[in-house]
Protein backbone atom coordinates (compact mmCIF):
# COMPACT_ATOMS: atom_id res chain seq x y z
CA UNK A 1 0.00 0.00 0.00
CA UNK A 2 1.45 3.63 -0.72
CA UNK A 3 2.09 5.58 2.54
CA UNK A 4 3.74 8.21 3.86
CA UNK A 5 4.94 8.14 7.54
CA UNK A 6 6.17 11.21 9.29
CA UNK A 7 6.77 9.41 12.90
CA UNK A 8 6.96 12.64 14.66
CA UNK A 9 3.84 14.98 15.54
CA UNK A 10 6.22 17.63 17.47
CA UNK A 11 9.64 18.67 17.11
CA UNK A 12 10.93 20.85 19.26
CA UNK A 13 14.43 22.98 18.91
CA UNK A 14 16.38 26.08 20.18
CA UNK A 15 16.97 28.48 17.74
CA UNK A 16 19.74 28.03 15.51
CA UNK A 17 19.70 24.19 16.24
CA UNK A 18 19.80 21.99 13.43
CA UNK A 19 16.60 20.44 12.28
CA UNK A 20 15.97 17.00 10.84
CA UNK A 21 12.12 16.12 10.25
CA UNK A 22 11.62 12.40 9.09
CA UNK A 23 9.63 11.37 6.21
CA UNK A 24 8.97 7.71 5.01
CA UNK A 25 7.14 6.68 2.48
CA UNK A 26 5.44 2.87 0.63
CA UNK A 27 5.61 3.01 -2.99
CA UNK A 28 6.14 0.51 -5.47
CA UNK A 29 7.00 2.84 -8.55
CA UNK A 30 9.73 5.65 -8.97
CA UNK A 31 8.39 7.85 -6.08
CA UNK A 32 7.82 11.51 -6.80
CA UNK A 33 7.93 13.32 -3.38
CA UNK A 34 7.72 16.77 -2.23
CA UNK A 35 7.61 19.34 1.24
CA UNK A 36 4.53 21.29 1.98
CA UNK A 37 4.89 23.88 4.88
CA UNK A 38 1.62 25.46 6.80
CA UNK A 39 2.70 28.64 8.38
CA UNK A 40 -0.11 29.91 11.49
CA UNK A 41 -2.85 31.36 9.44
CA UNK A 42 -1.20 31.17 5.99
CA UNK A 43 -2.29 28.10 3.50
CA UNK A 44 -0.66 25.12 2.77
CA UNK A 45 2.60 26.01 0.10
CA UNK A 46 5.19 23.73 -1.41
CA UNK A 47 8.39 24.10 0.07
CA UNK A 48 10.50 21.72 -2.35
CA UNK A 49 10.41 18.16 -4.56
CA UNK A 50 12.79 15.95 -4.60
CA UNK A 51 13.44 16.51 -8.28
CA UNK A 52 14.26 19.92 -8.65
CA UNK A 53 17.28 19.51 -5.85
CA UNK A 54 17.38 22.39 -4.80
CA UNK A 55 17.63 24.01 -1.14
CA UNK A 56 14.39 26.63 0.26
CA UNK A 57 14.98 28.95 2.67
CA UNK A 58 18.03 26.79 4.24
CA UNK A 59 16.47 23.25 3.91
CA UNK A 60 16.80 20.59 1.71
CA UNK A 61 15.97 16.74 1.24
CA UNK A 62 17.53 13.83 -0.28
CA UNK A 63 15.16 10.95 -1.71
CA UNK A 64 16.81 7.72 -0.19
CA UNK A 65 15.69 5.06 -2.15
CA UNK A 66 17.09 2.16 -0.03
CA UNK A 67 15.98 3.57 3.39
CA UNK A 68 12.99 4.87 1.50
CA UNK A 69 13.34 8.09 2.79
CA UNK A 70 12.87 11.87 2.43
CA UNK A 71 14.29 13.33 5.27
CA UNK A 72 14.00 17.71 5.41
CA UNK A 73 17.01 18.98 6.87
CA UNK A 74 18.28 22.21 8.25
CA UNK A 75 21.20 23.14 10.30
CA UNK A 76 20.91 26.58 11.55
CA UNK A 77 16.76 26.28 12.54
CA UNK A 78 15.44 30.10 13.05
CA UNK A 79 12.24 31.12 14.79
CA UNK A 80 10.41 32.18 11.43
CA UNK A 81 10.79 27.80 10.71
CA UNK A 82 8.06 27.10 13.40
CA UNK A 83 5.53 25.58 11.32
CA UNK A 84 3.37 22.41 10.36
CA UNK A 85 5.08 20.17 7.84
CA UNK A 86 3.60 17.73 5.89
CA UNK A 87 5.76 15.20 3.06
CA UNK A 88 3.83 14.27 0.32
CA UNK A 89 3.88 11.86 -2.24
CA UNK A 90 2.32 11.46 -5.79
CA UNK A 91 1.07 8.46 -6.28
CA UNK A 92 0.75 8.05 -10.00
CA UNK A 93 -0.10 11.10 -11.82
CA UNK A 94 -2.72 13.61 -11.94
CA UNK A 95 -1.22 15.16 -8.56
CA UNK A 96 -2.78 12.71 -6.52
CA UNK A 97 -1.15 13.39 -3.20
CA UNK A 98 -1.28 11.35 -0.01
CA UNK A 99 -0.22 13.60 2.53
CA UNK A 100 1.78 11.94 5.74
CA UNK A 101 0.03 13.26 9.33
CA UNK A 102 2.83 16.21 9.49
CA UNK A 103 5.41 17.33 12.17
CA UNK A 104 4.57 20.59 13.64
CA UNK A 105 8.29 22.51 13.99
CA UNK A 106 8.53 24.88 17.18
CA UNK A 107 11.60 27.04 17.21
CA UNK A 108 12.06 28.41 20.61
CA UNK A 109 14.36 31.32 21.35
CA UNK B 1 -3.66 37.61 -8.49
CA UNK B 2 -2.93 34.14 -8.86
CA UNK B 3 -4.76 32.11 -6.31
CA UNK B 4 -7.46 29.36 -5.06
CA UNK B 5 -10.92 30.58 -3.74
CA UNK B 6 -13.06 29.06 -1.40
CA UNK B 7 -16.57 29.97 0.45
CA UNK B 8 -17.66 29.60 2.57
CA UNK B 9 -14.63 30.27 5.32
CA UNK B 10 -16.64 29.04 7.90
CA UNK B 11 -19.92 26.99 8.27
CA UNK B 12 -21.76 25.21 11.01
CA UNK B 13 -24.75 23.41 9.82
CA UNK B 14 -26.74 20.46 11.05
CA UNK B 15 -27.02 16.93 10.37
CA UNK B 16 -29.02 16.19 6.92
CA UNK B 17 -29.17 19.84 5.56
CA UNK B 18 -27.50 19.88 1.98
CA UNK B 19 -24.55 21.99 1.59
CA UNK B 20 -21.95 23.00 -0.86
CA UNK B 21 -18.58 24.73 -0.53
CA UNK B 22 -17.34 26.40 -3.46
CA UNK B 23 -13.61 26.47 -5.01
CA UNK B 24 -12.70 28.69 -7.81
CA UNK B 25 -9.24 29.17 -9.48
CA UNK B 26 -7.79 31.76 -11.49
CA UNK B 27 -4.80 29.96 -13.34
CA UNK B 28 -6.57 27.91 -15.92
CA UNK B 29 -5.27 25.10 -14.20
CA UNK B 30 -6.33 21.54 -15.46
CA UNK B 31 -6.19 19.64 -12.04
CA UNK B 32 -8.22 20.27 -8.81
CA UNK B 33 -8.26 18.45 -5.90
CA UNK B 34 -10.41 18.28 -2.42
CA UNK B 35 -8.88 17.29 0.46
CA UNK B 36 -9.99 16.90 4.26
CA UNK B 37 -7.92 17.74 6.84
CA UNK B 38 -8.05 16.06 10.40
CA UNK B 39 -5.56 15.57 13.50
CA UNK B 40 -3.31 13.26 13.44
CA UNK B 41 -4.47 12.15 10.02
CA UNK B 42 -2.80 15.03 7.60
CA UNK B 43 -4.69 15.69 4.90
CA UNK B 44 -6.55 12.80 2.43
CA UNK B 45 -7.79 13.47 -1.06
CA UNK B 46 -11.50 13.44 -0.96
CA UNK B 47 -12.13 14.06 -4.92
CA UNK B 48 -9.75 15.15 -7.94
CA UNK B 49 -10.59 16.48 -11.07
CA UNK B 50 -8.24 16.31 -14.35
CA UNK B 51 -10.00 18.29 -16.42
CA UNK B 52 -14.17 19.50 -17.31
CA UNK B 53 -16.22 16.78 -16.40
CA UNK B 54 -13.27 14.63 -15.68
CA UNK B 55 -13.18 13.40 -12.13
CA UNK B 56 -12.53 10.39 -10.08
CA UNK B 57 -12.73 9.64 -6.51
CA UNK B 58 -9.73 10.07 -3.71
CA UNK B 59 -8.99 8.05 -0.87
CA UNK B 60 -11.88 9.33 1.24
CA UNK B 61 -15.08 10.04 -0.93
CA UNK B 62 -17.66 8.61 1.12
CA UNK B 63 -20.86 11.24 1.45
CA UNK B 64 -19.11 13.84 -0.82
CA UNK B 65 -19.69 14.62 -4.70
CA UNK B 66 -18.17 16.87 -6.61
CA UNK B 67 -18.98 18.25 -10.33
CA UNK B 68 -16.47 20.38 -12.84
CA UNK B 69 -18.87 21.68 -15.69
CA UNK B 70 -16.59 24.89 -15.95
CA UNK B 71 -12.71 24.55 -15.55
CA UNK B 72 -12.13 27.01 -13.34
CA UNK B 73 -14.76 25.67 -10.64
CA UNK B 74 -15.04 22.86 -8.59
CA UNK B 75 -17.66 22.83 -5.68
CA UNK B 76 -17.95 19.71 -3.14
CA UNK B 77 -21.45 18.81 -2.32
CA UNK B 78 -22.54 17.11 1.13
CA UNK B 79 -26.02 15.77 0.56
CA UNK B 80 -26.33 14.70 3.89
CA UNK B 81 -23.81 15.60 6.28
CA UNK B 82 -22.82 13.94 9.10
CA UNK B 83 -20.86 15.19 12.34
CA UNK B 84 -18.06 12.59 11.06
CA UNK B 85 -17.47 14.91 8.40
CA UNK B 86 -16.82 18.17 10.92
CA UNK B 87 -13.24 18.79 9.09
CA UNK B 88 -10.83 21.46 7.62
CA UNK B 89 -11.57 21.17 4.35
CA UNK B 90 -9.11 22.29 1.46
CA UNK B 91 -9.50 22.68 -2.27
CA UNK B 92 -6.40 22.90 -4.93
CA UNK B 93 -5.42 23.58 -8.41
CA UNK B 94 -1.81 22.69 -10.46
CA UNK B 95 -0.85 22.34 -14.22
CA UNK B 96 0.32 19.30 -15.03
CA UNK B 97 2.47 17.57 -12.45
CA UNK B 98 3.30 20.77 -10.63
CA UNK B 99 3.31 22.22 -7.88
CA UNK B 100 -0.42 22.36 -5.99
CA UNK B 101 -1.76 25.88 -5.25
CA UNK B 102 -3.89 25.14 -2.17
CA UNK B 103 -6.86 27.88 -0.97
CA UNK B 104 -7.33 28.92 2.32
CA UNK B 105 -9.81 26.31 4.02
CA UNK B 106 -13.15 25.57 5.10
CA UNK B 107 -13.56 25.04 8.46
CA UNK B 108 -16.90 22.86 8.83
CA UNK B 109 -18.58 21.69 11.51
CA UNK B 110 -21.75 19.42 11.42
CA UNK B 111 -24.04 19.46 14.66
Amino acid sequence: AQRVTQPEKLLSVFKGAPVELKCNYSYSGSPELFWYVQYSRQRLQLLLRHISRESIKGFTADLNKGETSFHLKKPFAQEEDSAMYYCALNSGGYNKLIFGAGTRLAVHP
Amino acid sequence: EAQVTQNPRYLITVTGKKLTVTCSQNMNHEYMSWYRQDPGLGLRQIYYSMNVEVTDKGDVPEGYKVSRKEKRNFPLILESPSPNQTSLYFCASSAGYNEQFFGPGTRLTVL
